[in-house]
């Protein structure tokens, strides 16, 4: 069945420095891709998503490109911010009309 | 515009009782959507409802089940509750359901403690 398998935290950046948290997929057919961000307290927001292989998603400084040929979805930023502190999470929106999420990967940017 | 509300947002049941949470969807949102947090599964589907019909249904036994109104509030139920069942239950609305493609706006959720 359709899966995500995302990158273990808890990662701890300083701020500017650059950040990869890996993402990984199982699926079948051409599923759509995303990234969804948790801040403390509150629910889940949209961060990016990509509807196709090749396609870049950026928001915020943040970008993911849907890679078919090694099935992943790695989200990436130049340059952390203390705000960036969250807790991010893969998906995936697959055939079967629901959401694979990966099980989150915890960010903490110190000053 | 107001954002997908969810009550209660804590309470705290003792096994074998039932549960029923609430959720106020975006308003012209016809779909509401049910996820599971917990630290060892992460985030997975219960249901998905649209205008009063589940449109599909996540890996999960009877105990859950959920229900929509004519004004798209949908609420979960959960009976006999169980130790495992502890979780952030999540809910998530969008204008024409998850299929689409369009975004989901999720609410900050109900935290469910079973002692």
């Amino acid at each position: 069945g359709d899966s995500v398998t995302q990158m273990e935290g808890p990662v701890t950046l300083s701020e500017e420095a650059f950040l990869t948290i890996n993402c990984t997929y199982t699926a079948t057919g051409y599923p759509s891709l995303f990234w969804y961000v948790q801040y403390p307290g509150e629910g889940l927001q949209l961060l990016l998503k990509a509807t196709k292989a090749d396609d870049k998603g950026s928001n915020k400084g943040f970008e993911a490109t849907y890679r078919k040929e090694t099935t992943s979805f790695h989200l990436e930023k130049g340059s952390v911010q203390v705000s960036d502190s969250a807790v991010y999470f893969c998906a995936l929106l697959g055939g079967g009309n629901q959401f694979y999420f990966g099980t989150g990967t915890s960010l903490t940017v110190i000053p | 515009k107001a954002g997908v509300t969810q009550t209660p947002r804590y309470l705290i049941k003792t096994r074998g009782q039932q549960v029923t949470l609430s959720c106020s969807p975006i308003s012209g949102h016809r779909s509401v959507s049910w996820y599971q947090q917990t630290p060892g599964q992460g985030l997975q589907f219960l249901f998905e409802y649209f205008s009063e019909t589940q449109r599909n249904k996540g890996n999960f036994p009877g105990r859950f089940s959920g229900r929509q109104f004519s004004n798209s509030r949908s609420e979960m139920n959960v009976s006999t509750l169980e130790l495992g069942d502890s979780a952030l239950y999540l809910c998530a609305s969008s204008p024409f359901g998850v299929s689409s493609g369009n975004t989901i706006y999720f609410g900050e959720g109900s935290w469910l403690t079973v002692v």
